[in-house]
């Protein structure tokens, strides 16, 4: 069954820099979510995306974030210039539309990827 | 603002026994109501879905109660197997087309041979 894939899974940077993090939905998907989750705290939403803008986003997602879907099948979150705040996990998600699925996906659930931890120094 | 407040923070169980974790909500209306389990360094993978309408919902050995008068939800793990050992997450879902997620900090759980 297919799977929401994020990669790296863990990137270290210095403060200052500027990091891509990378995620491929499930095929077939439309909407796709980021989240982060700083060590010990809770799951936290960032934006929501869908028909190639963004839909939804938290006071979190600031000028900082910016999120693109380059070629139909990545789906990316830009860190512009990284804070040691912004060590955290992000969590990559994918939903379809409901009632269009069939198969394994149940249509308003979001299947999340396994997490990319980002380490800022 | 949208709350979900989860009880308790950690339990340790010995592997066989059942236990129960405990939701509260503030989010109201809501769409639906999900219990997710995240194994350490990893995402979310859902157990148990729900709507407002529903009471309770089972996924093997795990079931899920709602009673949307008192805003609570329940999450049952019977007969408990060290895999079980994780983070269970309560999430509410708002009204809306975008599915905006509210999480629980979660319940950790540890089961113990």
């Amino acid at each position: 069954e297919p799977e929401v894939t994020q990669t790296p899974s863990h990137q270290v940077t210095q403060m200052g820099q500027e990091v891509i993090l990378r995620c491929v939905p499930i095929s077939n998907h439309l909407y796709f979510y980021w989240y982060r989750q700083i060590l010990g705290q809770k799951v936290e939403f960032l934006v929501s995306f869908y028909n190639n803008e963004i839909s939804e986003k938290s006071e979190i997602f600031d000028d900082q974030f910016s999120v693109e879907r380059p070629d139909g099948s990545n789906f990316t979150l830009k860190i512009r210039s990284t804070k040691l705040e912004d060590s955290a996990m992000y969590f990559c998600a994918s939903r379809p539309i409901p009632g269009t699925s069939g198969g394994a996906y149940v249509g308003d659930t979001q299947y999340f990827g396994p997490g990319t931890r980002l380490t800022v120094l | 603002k949208n709350q979900v407040e989860q009880s308790p923070q950690s339990l340790i169980i010995l592997e066989g026994k059942n236990c129960t974790l405990q939701c509260n909500y503030t989010v109201s209306p809501f769409s639906n109501l999900r219990w997710y389990k995240q194994d350490t360094g990893r995402g979310p993978v859902s157990l148990t879905i729900m709507t407002f309408s529903e009471n309770t919902k089972s996924n093997g050995r795990y079931t899920a109660t709602l009673d949307a008068d008192t805003k609570q939800s329940s999450l049952h793990i019977t007969a408990s197997q060290l895999s079980d050992s994780a983070s269970y997450i309560c999430v509410v879902t708002p009204p809306g087309d975008d599915y905006k997620l509210s999480f629980g900090a979660g319940t950790t759980v540890t089961v113990r041979a």
